[in-house]
């Protein structure tokens, strides 16, 4: 059990629609990340929520936007989808304070077709 | 651009042999290491991390890593490896200037019976 819940596990979905993908935070975590995985490459980082807010971005388009709800669950939406963003996304909590790793999620695998 | 560098993308080794997997990351400050490892068909967990104090970290299953911070390295060793080892392997960096995660490409192992 990893701890991060994400969902759907898999999802298709046809170009230029509009995907919500969800995540459930770890017990005690605060911080939530959406990672992009392409296949055959490490995880991108798209941005990081804490408090509600997003606080730090990775080189996405404005076409990735997020939000953390109160209970620090997090959903990411890519609109206009482009076949290019076929890939697993991958959510990962961990608690503010210093000194923690982040916990991954097992990810969404997006199609886009 | 802050970048991640890790010199092997597949490394195949006998059982028993050692291992050392390579990372180098790119100048921009204080920076918080980490590697991570992906089993077929599972989520990334963390294998262990470095934030301050003693360069050599000890993490989970005999792994450990060595901060070099004149070279710019955080390489992965395990003295002896086995079967269950094969996996995908990635290192992770955080400049806590920046607060954003960059993650290497992955190094695939795989370690023959």
């Amino acid at each position: 059990d990893a701890g991060v819940t994400q969902s759907p596990t898999h999802l298709i979905k046809t170009r230029g629609q509009q995907v919500t993908l969800r995540c459930s935070p770890k017990s005690g975590h605060d911080t939530v990340s959406w990672y992009q995985q392409a296949l055959g490459q490490g995880p991108q980082f798209i941005f990081q929520y804490y408090e509600e807010e997003e606080r730090q971005r990775g080189n996405f388009p404005d076409r990735f936007s997020g939000h953390q709800f109160p209970n620090y669950s997090s959903e990411l939406n890519v609109n206009a989808l482009l076949l290019g963003d076929s890939a697993l996304y991958l959510c990962a909590s961990r608690w503010a304070g210093t000194g923690h790793g982040y916990t991954f999620g097992s990810g969404t695998r997006l199609t886009v077709v | 651009a802050q970048s991640v560098s890790q010199h092997n993308h597949h490394v195949i080794l006998s059982e028993a042999a050692s291992l050392e997997l390579g990372c180098n990351y790119s100048y921009g400050g204080t920076v918080n290491l980490f590697w991570y490892v992906q089993y077929p068909g599972q989520h990334l967990q963390l294998l262990l991390k470095y934030f301050s104090g003693d360069p050599l970290v000890k993490g989970i299953k005999g792994f450990e890593a060595e901060f070099i911070k004149s070279k710019f390295s955080f390489n992965l060793r395990k003295p002896s490896v086995q079967w269950s080892d094969t996996a995908e392997y990635f290192c992770a960096v955080i400049w806590t200037n920046a607060g954003k995660s960059t993650f290497g490409d992955g190094t695939t192992l795989t370690v023959k019976p």
